[in-house]
């Protein structure tokens, strides 16, 4: 089973709204990953979780927020968005952690169905 | 210099007919993974094959094959018998091993659209 669910499906948020982003996988994979994508666009990495740590932070801003709690769970919490956040984002799971040598297939990243933000 | 290309934005193939999805790398690591992806129009994007730099033979996964040539740093997707739900955006992508950040490198994407 290679599933990573995201909920929701759809957000619809305001400027001033404070909302959260949820990925889950039961994979036992041990990276993580957050991605932003703009229509027509191939996705942008935002963050990478290894171990339950961050490990990886590409240069976002500060009102999107990421959070491990644990192993199979990825939150990502957004504050006060602008318009040009709205985005599809999607989230990855794969069995290696980043960093170190590549081990081939055993790197490949799975995706979640996305969230769909809209930022009003 | 853009690590993946992939030159064709759109694609047209008749139900029932193979078509090749083109893909270029630029990489100066000897190990390396490359990856193809599918991603209708629903957004998930879906896994569908993988290369290592170091596999002797061409991958491939029911319908789906990719045409390696590891001199031209091209590596082609190859799909057999289109069918209607094999209209999607296709993107390639590029992991770099000796160490670093687990990045998948994109390529822009082409979108497959199948004619009945």
């Amino acid at each position: 089973d290679t599933e990573v669910t995201q909920t929701p499906k759809h957000l619809v948020m305001g400027m001033t709204n404070k909302k959260s982003l949820k990925c889950e996988q039961h994979m036992g994979h041990r990276a993580m990953y957050w991605y932003k994508q703009k229509a027509k666009k191939p996705p942008e990495l935002m963050f990478v979780y290894s171990y339950e740590k961050l490990s990886i932070n590409e240069s976002v801003p500060s009102r999107f927020s990421p959070e491990c709690p644990n192993s199979s769970l990825l939150n990502l919490h957004l504050h006060a968005l602008q318009p040009e956040d709205s985005a599809l984002y999607l989230c990855a799971s794969s069995p290696w952690s980043s960093g170190g040598l590549f081990r081939g297939s055993t790197d490949t990243q799975y995706f979640g169905p996305g969230t769909r933000l809209t930022v009003l | 210099a853009q690590k993946i290309t992939q030159t064709q934005p759109g694609m047209f193939v008749q139900e029932k007919e193979a078509v090749t999805l083109d893909c270029t790398y630029d990489t100066s690591d000897p190990s390396y993974g490359l990856f193809w992806y599918k991603q209708p129009s629903s957004g998930e994007m879906i896994f569908l094959i993988y290369q290592g730099s170091y596999d002797q033979q061409n991958a491939t996964e029911g319908r789906y094959s990719l045409n390696f040539q590891k001199a031209r740093k091209s590596a082609n997707l190859v799909i057999s018998a289109s069918q209607l739900g094999d209209s999607a955006m296709y993107f390639c992508a590029m992991r770099e091993g000796g160490g670093g950040a687990n990045n998948l490198f994109f390529g822009t994407g082409t979108r497959l659209t199948v004619i009945p």
